[in-house]
């Protein structure tokens, strides 16, 4: 069974600092990894993913994560982080050929201006 | 293109009702999946659908069901409903070709009373 870890209840980042979110997966065989981002009241907003391919991915709002499969890690980074940042962001894994999606418990990320 | 649409977006039930959510997956989508989520639980997957078939199922009782139509538009059911059903129903729909990312609708928002 696939699952995500997801350490932190809360990120608290200045405005203007780099925000990193982490993400540790267990999945069998090779991992689909994603980003999902959801602010009050909404559902969730697909930010990236990894298929397969280079471990550095772009995604969305200037956001990018880094796979590392020896770790088996797919955190979530930034490099200047906004206040309207701010929300609850979620990683999620997938087996190949099976379109289940396992979350983590979500990260609450608080910008602080 | 549209997105995921979801109706109704908000509902109250009183315990022992059943209740129909519904889903429109966005355009050329063929898989919907379902998924509720909690504060305590986080998100979990209920099931999904493909070309009128469930493809897979999550660890949910049997008082939750699915079904799909010939348009892709998707419905759930939960009968006998339980406090403890109260949460975000989240739908999401996806294409082999959009590289297997989902879309989620804004969810629908039970509340048993």
């Amino acid at each position: 069974a696939q699952s995500v870890a997801q350490p932190e209840d809360q990120v608290n980042v200045a405005e203007g600092n780099p925000l990193t979110v982490k993400c540790t997966y267990s999945v069998s065989g090779n991992p689909y990894l994603f980003w999902y981002v959801q602010y009050p009241n909404r559902g969730l907003q697909f930010l990236l993913k990894y298929i397969t391919g280079d471990n550095l991915v772009k995604g969305s709002y200037g956001f990018e994560a880094e796979f590392n499969k020896s770790q088996t890690s797919f955190h979530l980074k930034k490099q200047s982080a906004l206040v309207s940042d701010s929300a609850l962001y979620f990683c999620a894994v997938r087996a190949y050929g099976n379109n289940r999606l396992a979350f983590g418990k979500g990260n609450q990320v608080v910008v602080i201006p | 293109k549209a997105g995921v649409t979801q109706t109704p977006r908000y509902l109250i039930k009183t315990r022992g009702q059943q209740v129909t959510l519904s889903c429109s997956p966005i355009s050329g989508h063929r898989s919907v999946s379902w998924y509720q989520q909690t504060p305590g639980q986080g998100l979990q997957f209920l099931f999904e659908y493909f070309s009128e078939t469930q493809r897979n199922k999550g660890n949910f009782p049997g008082r939750f069901s699915g079904r799909q139509f010939s348009n892709s538009r998707s419905e759930m059911n939960v009968s006998t409903l339980e406090l403890g059903d109260s949460a975000l129903y989240l739908c999401a729909s996806s294409n082999w070709t959009s590289g297997y990312e989902q879309y989620f609708g804004p969810g629908t928002r039970l509340t048993v009373t």
